[in-house]
């Protein structure tokens, strides 16, 4: 059974950085693309970044936010740096879906319970 | 920069049937774009229902179906229950590793 859970969050300054982690189990780390998708109060869900072959991110975190992620340990992580109050949500880590031959099907099969990011002065 | 929409709200009586879409602000929404779509009450982590268009997750009830109407993605739940009062989000791949989300779309069964 694929297990996620992420760790990491808390309240934070605007500007300060955070580190966020995700515990995975239940499946071959490195052979999935992983990613981290958010969802600010009271509202909709927002993709964040994927680590697959490469990595990818959303232009709102570009350039501030880093993902990467540790096969021998099975975590993956979000850095975040230059942090804004519109940074402020749930942050879930969410593993990708495959086909039976492994090509990516582009969707997210699994997530994690998520953990509370809040940007505040 | 593109974005998917979504109706914001949906009313359907128990055991009825509703269609939720999920469109592109520019062009058609095709099985390129890989559409899923998930469910999420409010306070939990987001539930996958369909990818692919419309391959049912696993333990997913056959009430909820996928499809591509028109130009846009569609997802139909036949027979509404109580416990499908949720919302519902759609994903589309965009290409080059980018996923967008649609706003969602709440659904009350009255």
């Amino acid at each position: 059974e694929v297990q996620l859970l992420e760790s990491g969050g808390g309240l934070i300054q605007p500007g300060g950085s955070l580190r966020l982690s995700c515990a995975a189990s239940g499946f071959t780390f490195s052979s999935y693309a992983v990613s981290w998708v958010r969802q600010a109060p009271a509202k909709g869900l927002e993709w964040v970044s994927t680590i697959g072959s490469n990595t990818y991110y959303a232009g709102s975190v570009k350039g501030r936010f880093t993902i990467s992620r540790d096969t021998s340990k099975n975590t993956l992580y979000l850095q975040m740096n230059t942090l804004r109050a519109d940074d402020t949500a749930v942050y879930y880590c969410a593993k990708r879906g495959y086909d039976a031959s492994g090509s990516s099907l582009f969707y997210f099969d699994s997530w994690g319970p998520g953990t509370l990011v809040t940007v505040s002065s | 920069q593109t974005v998917v929409t979504q109706e914001p709200s949906f009313s359907v009586s128990p055991g009825g049937t509703v269609t939720l879409t999920c469109g592109l602000s520019s062009g058609s929404v095709s099985t390129s774009y890989y559409p899923s779509w998930y469910q999420q009450i409010p306070g939990q982590a987001p539930r996958t229902l369909i990818y692919s268009t419309n391959i049912r997750s696993s333990g997913v009830p056959d009430r909820f179906s996928g499809s591509i109407l028109g130009n846009k993605a569609a997802l139909t739940i036949t027979g509404a229950q109580a416990d499908d009062e949720s919302d519902y989000y759609c994903v589309l791949y965009m290409g080059s590793g980018i996923s967008v989300f649609g706003g969602g779309t709440k659904v009350t069964v009255v």
